[in-house]
């Protein structure tokens, strides 16, 4: 049961151009979500989250917008740069559990 | 400051031996959790620790895993007679009690 939903595997952007990272969820419960990034042989780190009571939160180049009718969550990179290259995956928790539900990332490739 | 430490890094181990996986967490951080990663696989929960309470083990794939947290700190990952689909990359994280997770740069445990 994937409660956390990341239907694009991969996305190639070019250098300057706006990311744009989608993220599904199906748990009416969760009501805080993270995004995190994760390059090869390195933990993920920590991006950007947003609570439920919020439908935006930006932090310089990276904007997380979530829709809660929809149950969707986007995360928007602008101006991408080749360093964003990575994995990104998306995260949910709620209705009073800790537990932290990932996605199964997007491969973001920016081309120079 | 120090961020969540794994070891070893990489671990090699025969089809049915028992292997430990260490995990210390972010001083102060009172919440643990292990979590899993198979090649072209999202993170997979294995098990939460939260200070003094019961650990959720809902993600634990089989009873031949387990896992300890000793005096709210360090953490001890066991698996029992490991086989080949065991192979993944195992990632521990902390967080305080209400924020991000904070990942250490995993175990990559080979099971040949």
């Amino acid at each position: 049961d994937q409660q956390v939903k990341q239907n694009s595997p991969s996305l190639s952007v070019q250098e300057g151009r706006i990311s744009i990272l989608n993220c599904d969820y199906t748990n009416s419960m969760f009501d805080y979500f993270l995004w995190y990034k994760k390059y090869p042989a390195e933990g993920p780190t920590f991006l950007i989250s947003i609570s439920s009571i919020k439908d935006k939160n930006e932090d310089g180049r990276f904007t997380v917008f979530l829709n809660k009718s929809a149950k969707h969550l986007s995360l928007h990179i602008v101006p991408s740069q080749p360093g964003d290259s990575a994995v990104y995956f998306c995260a949910a928790k709620g209705g009073g559990y800790q537990k932290v539900t990932f996605g199964t990332g997007t491969k973001l490739q920016v081309i120079p | 400051g120090a961020g969540v430490s794994q070891s070893p890094s990489n671990k090699v181990t025969e089809k049915g031996k028992d292997v430990e996986l260490r995990c210390d967490p972010i001083s102060g951080h009172t919440a643990l959790y292990w979590y899993r990663q198979s090649l072209g696989q999202g993170l997979e929960f294995l098990i939460y620790f939260q200070g003094n309470s019961a650990p959720d083990k809902s993600g634990l794939p089989s009873d031949r895993f387990s896992a300890e947290r000793t005096g709210g700190s360090v953490s001890t990952l066991t698996i029992q007679r490991t086989q080949q689909e065991d192979s993944a990359v195992y990632l521990c994280a902390s967080s305080p009690l209400a924020g991000a997770l904070h990942f250490g740069n995993g175990t990559r445990l080979t099971v040949t």
